[in-house]
């Protein structure tokens, strides 16, 4: 199932460095969202869109922005990358009316060295 | 706020045994609860939602409201439900937030 596609799947870096995370999705959905999940921790939200215009901040969005550039794509930026943003990443998406079903893509690992 | 509490980080059973994942919820107003789940090498997915009332793959939970739970259950577990298992709760912003996640592992 390719519906929710997340680039790269997994990424070195090093402190400072900008890194990109991009999602694309074939589902139709209006809703996309960028998770990360920390053992322990469980998935959180570090920012959502529910259409192209609408971009929200979630429970942990400093030091990510992000770009809707078209209803199929959301990218996730860490402009200055740092140790404690290594985790893994999940992108996702819901249909408007779904009341809470996400289709999650496979995920991108992301070590900050 | 929202707030999805699951106190079991690792359980193990043993197969044919019952199992119940715990969870529990803090939200004001009247919340939709759900249940990912994440088996090996495999996408997180949805489970099973409080308003279908439905069994999937044995696994029952029912939302209580003076307790504010929302308890997995099966009565008989298999191997194959070793995995990672996630409550989740939708209030009025649509956003889903996550517990922290038990994984669950059934022994032969």
């Amino acid at each position: 199932d390719a519906d929710v596609t997340q680039t790269p799947r997994n990424r070195i870096t090093k402190t400072g460095k900008r890194i990109m995370l991009e999602c694309s999705q074939t589902k139709g959905h209006d809703r996309m969202y960028w998770y990360r999940q920390d053992p322990g921790l469980g998935l959180r939200l570090i920012y959502y869109s529910f259409d192209v215009k609408d971009i929200n901040k979630g429970e942990i969005s400093d030091g990510y922005s992000v770009s809707r550039q078209a209803q199929a794509k959301f990218s996730l930026s860490l402009e200055s990358a740092i140790p404690n943003q290594t985790a893994l990443y999940f992108c996702a998406t819901s249909e408007r009316m779904a009341g809470g079903e996400l289709f999650f893509g496979e995920g991108s690992r992301l070590t900050v060295l | 706020a929202q707030r999805v509490t699951q106190p079991e980080k690792l359980l193990s059973v043993f197969k044919g045994a019952p199992v119940e994942l715990k969870c529990n919820y803090s939200y004001s107003g009247s919340p939709e609860l759900f249940w990912y789940v994440q088996y090996s090498r495999q996408r997180l997915q949805l489970l099973l939602r409080h308003i279908s009332r439905e069994s999937i793959k044995g696994f029952t939970a029912d939302l209580n409201k003076g307790e504010t739970s929302f308890h997995l259950k099966k009565p008989f577990a298999q191997e194959e439900d070793s995995a990672m298992y996630y409550c989740a709760l939708s209030g009025s912003a649509r956003q889903l937030t996550f517990g922290s996640g038990t994984q669950l592992t059934v022994l032969p």
